[in-house]
C-alpha cells in the first residue's frame, strides 16, 4: 500500500467552482500533514498546514480525520492561477526537521 | 524573503560521469534535505542532513551518492557514476527550528545520456 494515496485527477473546472481534493495515509503514526502545491517544473510549495480541528486560509479549507487516516482539501470560488498539482505530504514523526512524504499528487485545471 | 538557491539550473552528463548539485539553504536554517522527482513521478525523499552529518536516508541513497557541506553556505550532493535512472529533478530543502516549513530551491534538472 502507498505511504499517501491521492486521486491523479485532472480535475477540469470552471472559474468560480468549487473543488475538492483528497487523501489517505498508511502510517497511524504519522504525526504533520501539509498541502503542498507545485506548478509544472518547479518547485513543490507550502500552501498550508492541516490540523485536526481543520484550518481554513482564504478560499482554501483542510481537514484532517486521524481515525479514517484521511485528509482533504476544498477550494472554493476557483481562479485560473489555481491551475497546478497539489501535493499530499505527511510526516512520520513529530517535530518539524523530519523528512517529508508525498503524494503523487492531483493535478487541477481550471478554465475560463 | 531569504530563498533556497540551487546550481545548476540545468545539467547534462554521459552514463559514468560523476556530477555534484549544488544548494545555498536558507542562512539561519540547520537542517537540510535532497529529494529528486523522476519526470511524472513523486518527490521522493533522498537524504536529511544536520550538525554536519547525515540523519536519515532512504533506500535510494545508495553508495553511489554522498552529501557535503563544504562551507559554512554551501550543501551539495554527489552523484558517482550516474546511470540513465538518475535523470530527475533534484531538489534541496532547509528548515530550523521551531518551524515545520521546509522551503524547496528551484531545483536542478539532471540528464544522464
Amino acid at each position: 500500500r502507498k505511504e499517501v494515496e491521492q486521486d491523479p485527477g485532472p480535475f477540469n473546472v470552471p472559474e468560480g467552482a468549487t473543488v475538492a481534493f483528497n487523501c489517505t495515509y498508511s502510517n497511524s503514526a504519522s504525526q504533520s500533514f501539509f498541502w503542498y502545491r507545485q506548478d509544472c517544473r518547479k518547485e513543490p510549495k507550502l500552501l498550508m498546514s492541516v490540523y485536526s480541528s481543520g484550518n481554513e486560509d482564504g478560499r482554501f479549507t483542510a481537514q484532517l480525520n486521524r481515525a479514517s487516516q484521511y485528509i482533504s482539501l476544498l477550494i472554493r470560488d476557483s481562479k485560473l492561477s489555481d491551475s497546478a498539482t497539489y501535493l499530499c505530504v505527511v510526516t512520520p514523526f513529530s517535530g518539524g526537521y523530519n523528512k517529508l512524504i508525498f503524494g503523487a499528487g492531483t493535478r487541477l485545471a481550471v478554465h475560463p | 524573503e531569504p530563498e533556497v538557491t540551487q546550481t545548476p539550473s540545468h545539467q547534462v552528463t554521459q552514463m559514468g560521469q560523476e556530477v555534484i548539485l549544488r544548494c545555498v539553504p536558507i542562512s539561519n536554517h540547520l537542517y537540510f534535505y535532497w529529494y529528486r522527482q523522476i519526470l511524472g513521478q513523486k518527490v521522493e525523499f533522498l537524504v536529511s542532513f544536520y550538525n554536519n552529518e547525515i540523519s536519515e536516508k532512504s533506500e535510494i541513497f545508495d553508495d553511489q551518492f554522498s552529501v557535503e557541506r563544504p562551507d559554512g553556505s554551501n550543501f551539495t550532493l554527489k552523484i558517482r557514476s550516474t546511470k540513465l535512472e538518475d535523470s530527475a529533478m533534484y531538489f534541496c530543502a532547509s528548515t530550523t527550528p521551531p518551524g515545520e516549513t521546509q522551503y524547496f530551491g528551484p531545483g536542478t534538472r539532471l540528464l544522464v545520456l
